[in-house]
């Protein structure tokens, strides 16, 4: 079955500064996505990011961007210039091609301090 | 629109008694999903559908059911209450499994059995 690691209950960061979340996986599969999900104290789960993992290129939106190891089978969320919205809890997550069952790592709480 | 809605939003119930998470969702999403968040823990698959009349297990599906009887609405059925369904649920959807399956999540009802 495939695991999700998050090692990292909790970090903390600086506004503006830059903090990497950690994720490593365990797969046989060649076909899979991965993804980052934010949930802040509303509950509420977002997607932050996504990758999949035929492609070499890391993915990047705004702020936010994974260093992809395929062969490490580690996933690491950086996020850079560190605002106060980005506190929350943030989950890694695992995705068999063709499957619809996402598989959840523990969460990382993070928080940023002004 | 509203994206998906979870009623109630907070229960308390005796151990023993039933009761019925609403989900719906206005998007036209083929996927639904109800996963339940323990403390500490990541979310975990308890069922999912793939359409309308169409329902399958996840991860933990004991001690709920499920029905899908139209495109918009999938109720998670609690039959005989235990402390060991205390628990966050959150619904979920999507439109299709297919390439990278990004999901919708409700905002979450929290479930109390005492």
């Amino acid at each position: 079955a495939q695991t999700v690691t998050q090692s990292q209950p909790e970090m903390s960061v600086q506004e503006a500064e830059t903090v990497t979340l950690s994720c490593t996986y365990d797969t046989s599969e060649s076909d899979y996505y991965l993804f980052w999900y934010k949930q802040p104290p509303s509950r509420q789960m977002i997607l932050v990011i996504r990758q999949e993992a035929y492609k070499q290129q890391n993915a990047t939106e705004n702020r936010f961007s994974v260093n992809f190891q395929k062969a490490a089978k580690s996933f690491s969320l950086k996020i850079s210039d560190s605002q106060l919205g980005d506190a929350a809890m943030y989950f890694c997550a695992y995705l068999r091609g063709g499957s619809e069952k996402l598989v959840f790592g523990k969460g990382t709480k993070l928080t940023v301090n002004p | 629109n509203a994206g998906v809605t979870q009623t109630p939003k907070f229960r308390i119930l005796k151990i023993g008694q039933s009761m019925t998470l609403q989900c719906a969702q206005d998007m036209n999403h083929n996927y639904m999903y109800w996963y339940r968040q323990d403390p500490g823990m990541g979310l975990k698959l308890i069922y999912y559908s793939v359409g309308a009349g169409i329902t399958d297990k996840g991860e933990v599906p004991n001690g709920y059911n499920v029905s899908r009887s139209t495109t918009e609405d999938f109720p998670l059925r609690l039959e005989l209450a235990a402390p060991s369904q205390t628990s966050v649920y959150f619904c979920a959807s999507s439109y299709s499994n297919y390439g990278a399956n990004v999901l919708t999540f409700g905002a979450g009802s929290r479930l109390t059995v005492l």
